[in-house]
């Protein structure tokens, strides 16, 4: 069965400063992450996605995040935080079929000024 | 180009009513997945419908039904509510239903039940 875990519920930056949001996955075939983001009263929103060519994949406002199949790992990361970053941020597996996506539980990322 | 558009934004329900909920998907869109999102919780797949098919269904209980129409839109119904399915309720629609290919989210449903 393929899962994602979220290691940290919350990380707190500064403006200005790199942020790294940590996933680690589970999947038993070659599989396609996603990262979404989810502002506040918003729907949810791609930021990047992984489907087996780079492994470095760059996304929108900023961020990247690498594949490293060896840890198990999709991290994403930005160099430095704007205030608008804040927001819910989820990792995502699909499962095999294509039908449903399986969210890991999120990390809320607060920037202070 | 329109996005995926949900009705209604809020509703509140009592115990034991039926809820139904619409969602339109994204134009040239042909798959409609639905998603509950628990408070402080990432979302939980119920069910996909493409071209009108169910096409995929999550650990929710037969209460939950859906529908997709012709022009590709969606609706979830749900039966004898419960406290617990107080949530957010996100419908996604996508060109098909690849892992590869990204699903497309809207506002979602606030759904209280007290």
């Amino acid at each position: 069965a393929q899962s994602v875990t979220q290691l940290d519920s919350h990380v707190s930056v500064s403006e200005g400063t790199p942020v790294l949001l940590r996933c680690n996955y589970s999947s038993s075939y070659s599989p396609s992450l996603f990262w979404y983001v989810q502002h506040p009263n918003k729907g949810l929103q791609l930021l990047l996605k992984y489907t087996s060519a780079a492994t470095l994949v760059k996304g929108i406002n900023g961020f990247e995040a690498e594949f490293k199949k060896s840890e198990t790992s999709f991290h994403l990361t930005k160099p430095s935080a704007h205030m608008s970053d804040a927001a819910e941020y989820f990792c995502v597996v699909p499962n095999q079929a294509g039908t449903a996506l399986i969210f890991g539980k999120g990390t809320t990322l607060s920037v202070s000024s | 180009e329109t996005g995926v558009t949900q009705s209604p934004t809020h509703l509140i329900k009592t115990r034991g009513q039926q809820v139904t909920l619409r969602c339109s998907s994204q134009s040239g869109h042909n798959t409609v997945s639905w998603y509950q999102q628990a408070l402080g919780q990432g979302p939980q797949f119920i069910f996909q419908y493409y071209r009108e098919e169910e096409n995929g269904r999550g650990n929710f209980p037969p209460r939950f039904s859906g529908l997709q129409f012709p022009n590709y839109s969606s609706e979830l119904n749900v039966n004898a509510l419960e406290l617990d399915d107080s949530a957010l309720y996100l419908c996604a629609s996508s060109p098909g239903t690849s892992r590869l290919i990204e699903q497309f989210f809207g506002p979602g449903t606030r759904l209280t039940v007290l």
